[in-house]
């Protein structure tokens, strides 16, 4: 069974960075692609970043590139979400999701998700 | 950027209804949409891909249709667990766009 466990989240004053983890069981992770979605309070859907099969091309949002970088440890089955330069419009809940596993690529629907984890950025 | 654009943003409905939510795309995304399901407090779920394929699991009420820049996703007959926000998303672009949502209520 597909597993997905953010933490991270927290209040965190604008300017400063934080690094975000999911924790994945349950499928190959060195063979998926996977991404971050967030959400701000009471908003939509708004795709971050998201991370090749093979680990090595990322591909980011407009409003997180040059901010946010996306990696993984492959050892921990860990996915991580480095994020500098927080401003007030990066709170949002933060969602990692897994690509689905039966379509080629990278930017590909997210089939697994996990409950998300609440990123405040305020002084 | 591709935009998506939902319609209606919400809509009003009772259990046994047929609905309909259109998505539209600003350019030819070919078959690359999905649609996604969430319910408060909760993560999203992938209800359909490549337009019209339903995900394992997802009741067969649901469906979804379209081509190039419009697209439709039809809830045959609603059932109290329908009631929710629905997404689509394109994948054509290599910055996926999320639809605003429409939120279906009772």
């Amino acid at each position: 069974q597909v597993q997905l466990l953010e933490s991270g989240g927290g209040v965190v004053p604008p300017g400063r960075s934080r690094r975000l983890s999911c924790a994945a069981s349950g499928f190959t992770f060195s063979n998926s692609a996977l991404h971050w979605v967030r959400q701000a309070p009471g908003k939509g859907l708004e795709w971050v970043a998201g991370l090749s099969i093979d680990g090595n091309i990322a591909f980011y949002g407009d409003s997180v590139k040059g901010r946010f970088t996306i990696s993984r440890d492959e050892s921990e089955n860990t996915l991580f979400l480095q994020m500098n330069s927080l401003k007030p419009e990066d709170t949002a809940v933060y969602f990692c999701a897994r690509g689905h596993g039966s379509i080629p690529g990278t930017i590909i629907p997210l089939e697994s998700w996990g409950p998300g984890t609440l990123l405040s950025v305020s002084s | 950027d591709i935009q998506m654009t939902q319609s209606p943003s919400s809509l009003s409905a009772s259990v046994g209804d047929r609905v309909t939510i259109t998505c539209r795309a600003s350019q030819d995304i070919r078959s690359s949409l999905a649609w996604y399901q969430q319910k408060p407090g909760k993560a999203p779920t992938l209800l359909v891909y490549v337009v019209s394929r339903l995900q394992s699991g997802v009741p067969s009420r649901f469906s979804g249709s379209g081509s190039g820049t419009e697209f439709t996703l039809t809830i045959s007959s609603l059932q109290i667990e329908d009631f929710a926000t629905y997404y689509c998303q394109e994948y054509y672009s290599t910055s996926p766009t999320f639809g605003q949502g429409t939120k279906l209520e009772l």
